[in-house]
């Protein structure tokens, strides 16, 4: 069965700070995805990660995957108080009854504070 | 045009009523999801849709019945909830079911007395 363990679960960030949330999973996966939400919102998804080495930026936000290592971080630079929110890592099953189904993991809550 | 819809936006039902939740999209997806979340936790997977059959039920009680009248309308039928049913449902779709982005809709914020 995949399970997937976001850390840390709770994150109280300084503007302007530097931070990383580290996402493990359990069993080989080709796709993993984070998701941002906000408190009484639906999931806005801010990326996807494909194959090993992947990197991909949105402001400042950068994500990246190792599957060798079964781990996805999610690095904040310079927070500001626009990024506080609920982050998601959610991982595909690869195989087995529950093929193409996501796992997500606990969430991180994240609040940027002056 | 990356939006699903949901109706309605909240709910409060009584546990002898009969309720319904509706999902739309026109983005062509072929597959299409319900999901259950409760406070500060992650989305829980009820149902997948592809291609207009039930192609997973996350053994989900009876008392909740998914209904894909066509491609684009998810429905999920409610009757005789507990309070502990009480959530957010999201509706979510995606190209196929294969790993593909799940975009997700705005949900529907039911509470049962």
């Amino acid at each position: 069965e995949l399970k997937v363990e976001q850390n840390p679960l709770f994150l109280s960030m300084q503007e302007g700070k530097n931070y990383t949330i580290y996402c493990n999973y359990s069993t080989t996966s080709d796709r993993l995805y984070w998701y941002r939400q906000d408190p009484g919102k639906s999931l806005e998804s801010l990326f996807v990660l494909l194959s090993n080495g992947a990197v991909k930026q949105e402001g400042r936000l950068m994500a990246s995957l190792d599957t060798k290592a079964r781990l996805s971080t999610l690095h904040i630079t310079a927070a500001v108080h626009d990024l506080s929110a609920t982050y998601f890592c959610a991982v595909v099953n690869a195989g087995g009854t529950s093929y193409g189904k996501l796992t997500f993991g606990q969430g991180t809550i994240l609040t940027v504070h002056p | 045009d990356t939006e699903v819809t949901q109706t309605p936006k909240h709910l409060v039902m009584g546990m002898t009523n009969k309720k319904s939740l509706k999902c739309e999209q026109h983005m062509g997806h072929r597959a299409m999801y319900w999901y259950k979340q409760k406070a500060k936790k992650p989305p829980e997977l009820m149902f997948v849709y592809s291609y207009e059959k039930l192609s997973i039920n996350e053994s989900v009680p009876s008392r909740f019945s998914p209904e894909c009248p066509n491609s684009s309308l998810l429905n999920l039928h409610l009757h005789a909830l507990q309070p502990e049913d009480s959530a957010l449902y999201l509706c979510a779709s995606s190209q196929d079911q294969v790993g593909d982005t799940q975009y997700f809709g705005p949900g529907t914020r039911l509470t049962v007395l």
